[in-house]
């Protein structure tokens, strides 16, 4: 069936570390992929979203490619800030299905 | 910007009580959903509704109920709250179904029975 697998718990990084955040997908039909980001005390907000093989989607620096051979939508960016310590989900639709969304991986930055 | 909120904000309940928790969003969208949040489960979908008067079941409806009174009011109904409903509830609307479609989250209640 249709899901999201994300790198799973917690990631510790310092400042100016690159991240990589993983996430595959499974889905029957042509999805859009998101990437969301939740801040403490808040709900998650979209961060970015593509819908088209090889499409870029990017916002704050954070980037992600859309790759249907791979069925990937990796969230990376080159150099993290305290401020970016957060829960970030991948998710995935199709229009005619539910949104299905990643376990969550939950970013530190340590300054 | 779109505006969605809860209330409660918190809500401590016995097992085996009644509670309502209740969502209004005043973005004129359609679609309005209900998801729990749990460590190691990320989001998941227990209820939505793409317009007043309706109702679809989501992933993990079992003990839930819902309904949709208006195109801003989308509420949770918990008749027999029980443990393992201790969670973190938010709501969210879209604009549409489709698949470009964004979701716009409330802060969430946060609900535990005792």
């Amino acid at each position: 069936g249709d899901s999201v697998t994300q790198t799973e718990g917690q990631v510790a990084l310092s400042e100016e570390d690159f991240l990589t955040i993983h996430c595959n997908y499974s889905a029957s039909g042509y999805p859009t992929l998101f990437w969301y980001v939740q801040y403490p005390g808040e709900g998650p907000q979209l961060l970015f979203r593509a819908s088209r093989d090889k499409e870029k989607g990017s916002s704050r620096g954070f980037e992600a490619t859309y790759d249907k051979g791979t069925t990937s939508f990796h969230l990376r960016k080159a150099s993290v800030q305290e401020s970016d310590s957060a829960v970030y989900y991948c998710a995935q639709h199709t229009g005619y299905q539910n949104f299905y969304f990643g376990k969550g991986t939950s970013l530190t930055v340590i300054p | 910007e779109a505006a969605v909120t809860q209330s409660p904000r918190n809500k401590v309940t016995v097992t085996g009580g009644n509670v309502t928790l209740s969502c209004r969003q005043t973005n004129s969208h359609n679609y309005m959903y209900w998801y729990r949040q749990d460590t190691g489960h990320g989001l998941r979908l227990i209820h939505y509704s793409y317009g007043a008067g309706n109702l679809q079941i989501g992933d993990v409806p079992d003990g839930y109920k819902a309904t949709r009174t208006t195109q801003e009011d989308f509420f949770l109904l918990l008749e027999l709250a029980s443990p393992s409903q201790t969670s973190l509830y938010f709501c969210a609307s879209s604009d549409a179904g489709g698949a470009q479609a964004e979701q716009f989250f409330g802060p969430g209640t946060r609900l535990t029975v005792l």
